[in-house]
């Protein structure tokens, strides 16, 4: 099955500067890769997501990329604010008509500081 | 759109009492349907899934077990709670692209 690594575990960034996490996957059929945030005490929520047919995708201060040849891919947010404080899990999956499964990262904890 | 309702929100339950979580989905027909569970402070670990009515899927070997009797309903049972069943339950759907949204989720502390 599939097998989805995220680095780092935890992530400090000073309120202005970027962060990168990086995940990586196994299974070369997978070809649907979403990123979720998660605040404290609530549900995951999706903030963008990638196909294997796109090399990178951007939403405002978010952006994604993905090497299918090296099995990676990277969450950028730019310009970061203390609101982006917040668990990130990568996953991949591999898109199906019934039956998709999502295998997840096991999160980055980003604490942005004022 | 679609939603998930999930309850209850939180629950309190002994060691070796019985366990019901439901979830609901309104506005869409036919979904795929998850499970997932995450401890405190760690990862998101998938329980079940269903791709129909009956149709149930188990991903790990446990003490819970997962139940679909109607289209839109989705069930984690247990018959006797463990001290290791605690954690944060997630309802999932799969949308028309294949996205997965979480409900609100359930937080289960067994004492």
């Amino acid at each position: 099955g599939e097998n989805v690594e995220q680095h780092p575990s935890t992530l400090s960034v000073q309120e202005g500067d970027s962060a990168v996490i990086k995940c990586t996957y196994s299974d070369s059929a997978s070809n649907y890769f979403p990123w979720y945030k998660q605040e404290l005490g609530k549900r995951p929520q999706l903030i963008i997501d990638i196909r294997s047919n796109v090399g990178e995708k951007k939403d405002q201060r978010i952006a994604v990329t993905l090497n299918k040849t090296a099995k990676h891919f990277s969450l950028h947010i730019t310009e970061t604010q203390p609101e982006d404080s917040a668990v990130y899990f990568c996953a991949a999956s591999t898109l199906r008509v019934r039956g998709n499964q999502f295998y997840f990262g096991t999160g980055t904890s980003l604490t942005v500081i004022p | 759109s679609q939603t998930i309702h999930q309850w209850p929100a939180t629950l309190v339950q002994p060691v070796g009492s019985p366990l019901s979580l439901e979830c609901t989905v309104e506005g869409t027909s036919n979904p795929n349907l998850y499970w997932y569970r995450q401890a405190a402070g760690r990862g998101l670990q998938l329980l079940f899934y269903s791709v129909g009515i009956g149709q149930i899927s188990s991903e790990v070997p446990q003490n819970l077990s997962a139940s679909r009797p109607q289209d839109r309903q989705f069930i984690l049972s247990s018959k006797k709670l463990l001290l290791s069943d605690s954690g944060f339950y997630l309802c999932a759907l799969a949308g028309a692209r294949g996205e997965l949204f979480f409900g609100e989720g359930s937080r289960l502390t067994v004492l």
